[in-house]
């Protein structure tokens, strides 16, 4: 099994704070890594797909960055809001390109 | 609308008593995958179909069967649910390769196992 570490595992600022946190995986056999919302007792939505290193992509006030070579990626949120909170998950994927391995996730609650 | 259906969405069930958990997609994706989410453990993958007839295990298949006889449909069978499996059980699909393509959940099911 795989080693998809997250940190911090939890994660309380406020409202109007940017705040980061990390997702580390294996740098070897690199294909993918997926970044996922998770709000509460709702499903999962995808936020991200990386692909190459030095990847980074940008949804509104939420963007991620990708070091393949280290094996790390950062999600940076710019002044969270309430609506932020959520539990924020990466999946890494490996070359044999047929499974995703889930990090613990990052719960971030931003209070107004 | 593009989603994913998964039924039951709660389930109390007694240990040994056969259950299948639906699943099913309208967005003619290939792949098919099952989760188990468990407090501390995050997301683990427990079996996955990379096209109708082809299923293979995650890291988790232990006590779990799968068929995909038709490509919208992922149904998860417990032969003899034990309570070691109650846990929230996810569903999700995508196109392939899994490198350029999302997965799209669907709504969870929690399974209690007495």
């Amino acid at each position: 099994i795989l080693n998809v570490e997250q940190s911090p595992q939890s994660l309380h600022v406020q409202e109007g704070d940017s705040t980061n946190f990390t997702c580390s995986f294996p740098s070897s056999n690199f294909y993918a890594l997926h970044w996922y919302r998770w709000e509460t007792a709702k499903s999962p939505e995808a936020l991200f797909v990386m692909t190459l290193n030095g990847d980074e992509k940008k949804k509104g006030r939420i963007s991620a960055t990708l070091n393949t070579k280290e094996g790390y990626s950062y999600l940076y949120i710019k002044g969270s809001q309430p609506e932020d909170s959520a539990t924020y998950l990466c999946a890494f994927i490996d070359n044999a390109g047929n499974m995703l391995t889930f990090g613990g996730g990052t719960r971030l609650m931003v209070k107004p | 609308e593009a989603q994913v259906t998964q039924n039951p969405r709660y389930l109390i069930t007694v240990t040994g008593k056969k259950l299948t958990v639906t699943c099913s997609q309208n967005m003619n994706h290939e792949y098919m995958s099952w989760y188990r989410q468990d407090p501390g453990l995050g997301l683990r993958q427990i079996y996955y179909s990379m096209n109708v007839e082809v299923t293979d295990k995650g890291d988790v298949p232990e006590g779990y069967k799968v068929s995909r006889k038709e490509k919208r449909n992922f149904p998860l069978i417990l032969e003899s649910p034990s309570p070691n499996q109650t846990s929230l059980y996810f569903c999700a699909s995508s196109f392939l390769p899994l490198a350029k393509n999302i997965q799209y959940f669907g709504a969870g099911t929690r399974l209690s196992v007495l």
